[in-house]
């Protein structure tokens, strides 16, 4: 699977927008992006998931740059409830596993 | 809730032993990934079940071996524990593997290898 680059951390204040970043240069036409975050003591999460088009749901938002080689979560207004380690993931079709890597460690400021 | 659930939550085993870890997936899903994840790292695929048969593999030797049933609960079973073997052990349960799919995650079997 082709692999995702994010920054370790990142802080937000409460109530404001959270831009979460993920260089994926490598992607393959078909590989999906997929976005699931882990709040302590849990498991991951689902958050989002897109092709070429950015996405919207009730979590988030997805945008897809148009070469595809990067990617952005927007939390809308983070809440205290959305600090957890944010994984940007890659899905092709040859493979049937996540590839989570370390992902980003959201820090939300009250 | 994600409808997984995973049990034991927590588990003391001395290196050399056996374990048994158990999963029961969300209702409907067919497909079962086992993943471990040491601390501070994010989570690495252990194996994943299709409809009770092995559907791919991550870079784990053979002592790892799981089972799925045909309720489509798993186990994952580890024999001759090691220490580096302690981690959290995460369950995730989907309606079948394709890139388009979610995974649904149980909140994981915490190991302790002494």
């Amino acid at each position: 699977d082709a692999k995702t680059t994010q920054p370790n951390s990142m802080e937000s204040n409460e109530e404001e927008p959270v831009h979460l970043p993920c260089n994926h240069s490598t992607i393959s036409g078909t590989d999906y992006i997929h976005w699931y975050r882990q709040l302590p003591s849990q498991g991951p999460e689902y958050v989002i998931h897109g092709l070429t088009s950015n996405v919207n749901n009730r979590m988030a938002s997805l945008a897809i740059a148009e070469d595809r080689k990067s990617s952005t979560l927007i939390l809308h207004r983070a809440t205290l409830r959305d600090a957890a380690v944010y994984y940007c993931i890659l899905r092709a079709n040859t493979g049937n596993q996540f590839y989570f890597g370390t992902g980003t460690s959201l820090t939300v400021i009250p | 809730e994600t409808g997984v659930t995973q049990s034991p939550t927590h588990l003391i085993k001395t290196r050399g032993q056996q374990v048994t870890l158990r999963c029961s997936s969300q209702s409907g899903h067919n497909t079962v990934s086992w993943y471990q994840q040491a601390l501070g790292q994010g989570p690495q695929f252990i194996f994943q079940y299709y409809r009770e048969e092995e559907n791919g593999r991550g870079n784990f030797p053979p002592r790892f071996s799981g089972l799925q049933f045909p309720n489509y609960s798993s186990e994952l079973n580890v024999n001759a524990l090691e220490l580096d073997d302690s981690a959290l052990y995460l369950c995730a349960s989907s309606l079948g593997h394709g890139v388009n799919t979610e995974a649904f995650f149980g909140q994981g079997t915490r190991l302790t290898v002494v």
